[in-house]
């Protein structure tokens, strides 16, 4: 079934400065990457999206790119600032359903 | 999006009882899902609830413990069976659209604690 794989799980950064997570997944039917923001106590909320027909996505200070040869993706988050802190999990579907990777626990510091 | 409604919000079980979990959905969906969230983990899915026929569970997941019910397009139930402490985790509902865009919306998670 599908594997997808995510790093780091930890990650700090200064507030402003750029964060970057890195996601595998092994399934070559994979056509959809989205990627969810869980902050303590919450539900995982969509932040991003990609599906396999484009190659990078953006929305404000959040990226996300897609390299389907190479089977990963990654999220881009710059101008970091403290209400980014959370986790973060990169997904992929298998069939109809979205299979997480481990998650990244992203610290802004101050 | 989809708004979901889930409950119990919490709850404290003795070990060997059950707990039903109900997600209620403010749209059809075709797709409902169950994952659980261990403390500091990822979410991990357990099963698929299909309307119309008998749900089906990703591996490590059994019918007899965690028993799902989809009477209609828009609810579901998980039962966790005959608790114990490890059972002790979040369990979120989740329904995608199945249409081009495949976006998943959670509930806002059951967090159960086995004593």
């Amino acid at each position: 079934g599908e594997n997808v794989e995510q790093h780091p799980s930890t990650l700090s950064v200064q507030e402003g400065d750029s964060a970057v997570i890195k996601c595998t997944y092994s399934d070559s039917a994979s056509n959809y990457f989205p990627w969810y923001k869980q902050e303590l106590g919450k539900r995982p909320q969509l932040i991003i999206d990609i599906r396999s027909n484009v190659g990078e996505k953006k929305d404000q200070r959040i990226a996300v790119t897609l390299n389907k040869t190479a089977k990963h993706f990654s999220l881009h988050i710059t101008e970091t600032q403290p209400e980014d802190s959370a986790v973060y999990f990169c997904a992929s579907n298998r069939d109809d359903k979205i299979i997480f990777g481990k998650g990244t626990r992203l610290h802004i510091l101050p | 999006s989809a708004v979901i409604s889930q409950k119990p919000s919490r709850d404290i079980c003795q070990r060997g009882t059950s707990l039903t979990i109900q997600c209620q959905v403010d749209s059809q969906v075709t797709m409902m899902f169950w994952y659980r969230q261990q403390p500091g983990q990822s979410l991990t899915l357990i099963a698929t609830a299909n309307q119309g026929s008998e749900a089906t569970y990703e591996s490590g997941f059994v019918i007899d413990k965690f028993p799902i019910s989809r009477p209609n397009l828009t609810f579901s139930t998980l039962t966790v069976s005959n608790m114990s402490p490890e059972d002790s985790s979040i369990y979120l509902c989740s329904v995608e659209r199945a249409t081009l865009n495949t976006e998943a919306f959670f509930g806002q998670g059951t967090r159960l604690t086995v004593v």
